[in-house]
């Protein structure tokens, strides 16, 4: 079983609409968690950190359950920029390394 | 913000070469390394990593002998794939984390390698 699972995709969705993505990890003694947008051919960004009481940013809300091993994405009023792949990270035993899915494709089309 | 500048962005190399791959920390001390490895449609899987001074850890399955990593100073790490071969063809990116540890890691702009 892989060590972050993601729906890979693609998600088409018309501008403005909101659009939610979901990710699961396999080990339970991960401690930091976050959410990253790479664009093609590019280097990830860090979108957001995930924090266990849910956090906030603009139009993009994350929400962590611990119990469930279960982090969700959420984009509000979605903008033709925010066309991308979304990267799940969990940082593994070590704490330091990061643990990467698949990225879930999402394009907003006009 | 803290910026990793990686070199090169891409390059293209003969099979049976070797290539060197540059990251370096611009405005902080890089005290872990990490490199990734990218092959398209699949997720950034960590190769090895590094602490500044000390030999780096590999990840299962990849070849310490064929990915040589330096980090030799707080400032520079770097990857050499040597005796390259097709199936090394990749988008290789190094992830810089400063003092602190687990916390504010800082990607290099990757190197998309192809071997012919």
């Amino acid at each position: 079983r892989k060590e972050v699972e993601q729906d890979p995709g693609p998600f088409n969705v018309p501008e403005g609409a909101t659009v939610a993505f979901n990710c699961t990890y396999s080990n339970s003694a991960s401690q930091s968690f976050f959410w990253y947008r790479q664009d093609c051919r590019k280097e990830p960004k860090l979108l957001m950190s995930v924090y266990s009481s849910g956090n906030e940013d603009g139009r993009f809300t994350a929400q962590l359950n611990r119990a469930s091993q279960y982090i969700s994405l959420l984009i509000r009023d979605s903008k033709l920029s925010d066309s991308a792949t979304y990267l799940c990270v969990v940082t593994g035993d070590s704490g330091y390394a990061l643990n990467f899915g698949k990225g879930t494709s999402l394009l907003v089309t006009p | 913000g803290a910026v990793v500048s990686q070199h090169p962005s891409w390059v293209i190399c003969k099979s049976g070469t070797s290539v060197k791959i540059e990251c370096r920390s611009l405005d902080f001390q890089a005290t872990t390394m990490f490199w990734y490895r990218q092959f398209p449609k699949q997720s950034l899987m960590l190769m090895a990593t590094s602490n500044e001074g000390s030999k780096a850890t590999y990840e299962q399955g990849v070849e310490k002998d064929k990915f040589l990593i330096n980090h030799a100073s707080l400032t520079l790490s770097t990857l050499t794939v040597t005796s390259a071969h097709p199936e090394d063809s990749s988008f290789y990116i190094c992830s810089a984390s400063g003092t602190g540890g687990n916390y504010g890691y800082t990607f290099g702009s990757g190197t998309r390698l192809t071997v012919v």
